[in-house]
């Protein structure tokens, strides 16, 4: 089955800073999503970004179908932004199932 | 903005019990997921539901497991005879046909 894979696995920044994580994947996709997993465990929809680019406010992610990754940008950190990033994608299937990465756990320090 | 909601969001049994977790997709939400994240661990993919039947389901979902649509607005995963390992967090979702909207979960714990 389709391998995703997250990096960096942890990301500690001070406040205002920017930062990039990245989402690999092994196959061609119909569906990539980034989530926000916040510290009361919700997830939090941030994209639905198959491909190409989106930006919401401080967030923006882009996706290259392609070449089988997908970038999540965050700029200007909050202490608010803090908790874990997961990359999920959708194989090619009728069923719309997601598969996970293992997240990247973000802290930002005041 | 529609959401999916679950109840309960944190509920503790004994090993042993039977637990319903129940979920209300998004109203015009076609496809239906059951995902479970393990403490500290990633999500994983459960079941999928479409037209009343499963569509697809992972190997953890073995006999233990069963989902319904009971009516026209639930969504329910059975857990039979729960185990210590049983014990997550269980995130229902729903799709209109690609992108899925996840419910805020339920804390299952098992004693």
């Amino acid at each position: 089955g389709i391998q995703v894979e997250q990096s960096p696995p942890d990301l500690i920044l001070q406040e205002g800073a920017n930062s990039t994580l990245r989402c690999n994947f092994s196959d061609s996709v119909n569906n990539l999503q980034w989530f926000h997993q916040n510290p009361w465990g919700q997830l939090i929809n941030l994209f639905y970004i198959p491909s190409g680019t989106k930006q919401n406010g401080r967030l923006s992610a882009t996706t290259v179908a392609t070449e089988r990754y997908s970038l999540l940008y965050i700029s200007s950190s909050q202490t608010t932004d803090s908790g874990v990033y997961f990359c999920a994608v959708g194989p090619w299937s009728n069923t719309g199932k997601l598969i996970f990465g293992q997240g990247t756990t973000l802290q930002v320090k005041p | 903005e529609p959401e999916v909601t679950q109840t309960p969001s944190h509920q503790v049994t004994q090993m042993g019990q039977e637990v319903i977790l129940r979920c209300v997709p998004i109203s015009n939400h076609l496809y239906f997921y059951w995902y479970r994240q393990i403490l500290g661990q990633k999500v994983e993919f459960l079941v999928s539901f479409y037209n009343n039947e499963i569509s697809e389901k992972s190997e953890i979902f073995d006999d233990q497991f069963s989902v319904e649509r009971p009516d026209g607005s639930n969504f329910t995963l059975k857990i039979r005879s729960t185990k210590l390992e049983d014990s997550a967090m269980y995130f229902c979702a729903s799709s209109a046909g690609v992108e899925a909207f996840f419910g805020q979960g339920t804390r299952l714990t098992v004693v």
